[in-house]
């Protein structure tokens, strides 16, 4: 069935950066986009962005622009997403989806990465 | 931006009761609006896409409705298994979740 792994939870410094990995297999993977959202602790579900798997096209929710890179690497169907000059207010599961055929909404869900951020 | 804006942000109810959750969107959004059920510590369960239409495997006391700006999620009758955090979303531009509703035992 659909997967989608994510790399494990990371501890960082205010100002750095993180790097999420989410490992798709058994589909096609460029036939679907991945999304990226968060979750910050007792808060909702807040969208990133989402990238086009078969060509590397992104895009970024407002909040996040400058600020997020979403990529893939289509030889191993693992996508990324780097959020850079992190703070506290970044502190949350991480988590990657993948939408569906015809619709946008998220069929699919990486089982979630926790970023703290914290000095 | 499109807001969308979910409410109420707690409901109590009990087991067989009917449960209706409205989203409301800041702008039209035609059907382009999914329902998501979360429990704690999980990732969300896709419930509804395209307004109304039911994933598969979701049983069908579950249904959606609405289009344009006002959109609702209605369990027929609450089992015990739906006490959870329920969330829309809208795919016209870009994407926004809505801020979640608490469903609890009453």
């Amino acid at each position: 069935q659909v997967q989608l792994v994510q790399s494990g939870a990371e501890v960082k410094k205010p100002g750095a950066s993180v790097k999420v990995s989410c490992k798709a297999s058994n589909y096609p993977f460029t036939s679907y986009g991945i999304s990226w959202v968060r979750q910050a602790p007792g808060q909702g579900l807040e969208w990133m962005g989402w990238m086009a798997t078969y060509d590397g096209n992104a895009k970024y929710a407002q909040k996040f622009q400058g600020r997020v890179t979403m990529t893939t690497d289509t030889s191993t169907t693992t996508a990324y997403m780097e959020l850079r000059s992190l703070t506290s207010d970044d502190t949350a599961v991480y988590y990657c989806a993948r939408d569906m055929k015809f619709a946008e909404a998220y069929q699919y869900w990486g089982q979630g990465t926790l970023v703290t951020v914290s000095s | 931006d499109i807001q969308m804006t979910q409410s109420p942000s707690t409901l109590s109810a009990s087991v067989g009761d009917r449960v209706t959750i409205t989203c409301r969107a800041s702008q039209s959004i035609t059907d382009l609006l999914a329902w998501y059920q979360q429990k704690s510590k999980k990732a969300p369960k896709l419930l509804i896409y395209d307004a109304s239409t039911l994933e598969g495997g979701v049983p069908s006391r579950f249904s959606g409705s609405g289009s344009g700006t006002e959109f609702t999620l209605t369990i027929s009758s609450l089992q015990p298994d739906d006490f959870a955090t329920y969330y829309c979303q809208q795919y016209n531009t870009a994407s926004t979740f809505g801020q979640g509703t608490k469903v609890e035992i009453k």
